[in-house]
């Protein structure tokens, strides 16, 4: 069974642009979670979702979004971005909710220039 | 915030030793934890987990044990290799039976194989 995959791998953008980010999870998992890794802050919960509803919001400001299709495929965005959101974006699936053992895909690395 | 955290930023352990990396969380509530490895460029991969109606776990070489009076978990890794160099993070959940606000990590251990 394919693991967790997201898409790009990495990503170059500029202050001010926007960004979407992919995640389609494992097969039959219904959840899809995503997290935001820092050196400084290390890996913080961005939000969850399930059956295309969001479930639970970390303390994101709400430049921070996101979606989820009927497949359980997931984007995030993030507009007019800072330099701040360089990150690691990870994104885990779980069978059902959040509660549910959590799979990480490799993220997607952003630089913010 | 109430949030994971480990002892230890580095741990250095000869191969073939016996490893065991601690992680404290201040959060009562939380009843469900888990244990991820993290390699260079890879995202966390699942080690084990352990619900808070248990006090110890064995996996493949692994065993985490879970004190609840004092509020600490710890991994334990059997006779260390190579591969075992990563980073190591635990993780708390509040809520496993629904209202989950996502998993809460702690900052990591970095653990080394000396040759």
């Amino acid at each position: 069974k394919a693991g967790v995959t997201q898409t790009p791998r990495y990503l170059i953008k500029t202050r001010g642009q926007q960004v979407t980010l992919s995640c389609s999870p494992i097969s039959g998992h219904r959840s899809v979670s995503w997290y935001q890794q820092t050196p400084g802050q290390g890996l913080q919960f961005l939000f969850e979702y399930f059956s295309e509803t969001q479930r639970n919001k970390g303390n994101f400001p709400g430049r921070f979004s996101g979606r989820q299709f009927s497949n359980s495929r997931s984007e995030m965005n993030v507009s007019t971005l800072e330099l701040g959101d360089s990150a690691l974006y990870l994104c885990a699936s779980s069978l059902g909710v959040a509660a549910d053992t959590q799979y990480f895909g490799p993220g997607t690395r952003l630089t913010v220039l | 915030g109430e949030s994971v955290g480990l002892h230890l930023p580095t741990l250095s352990v000869q191969e073939g030793d016996n490893s065991i990396i601690n992680c404290a969380y201040s959060n009562s509530a939380s009843d469900y934890f888990i244990w991820y490895k993290q390699e260079s460029g890879k995202g966390p991969q699942f080690i084990i987990d352990i619900r808070s109606n248990m006090d110890k776990r064995q996996g493949q070489r692994v065993t985490v044990l879970l004190n609840k009076t004092v509020k600490h978990l710890s991994l334990q890794i059997a006779a260390t290799q190579p591969g075992d160099s990563a980073v190591y993070f635990c993780a708390d959940l509040i809520g496993s039976g629904g209202g989950a606000d996502g998993l809460t990590f702690g900052k990591g251990t970095h653990l080394i194989i000396q040759p």
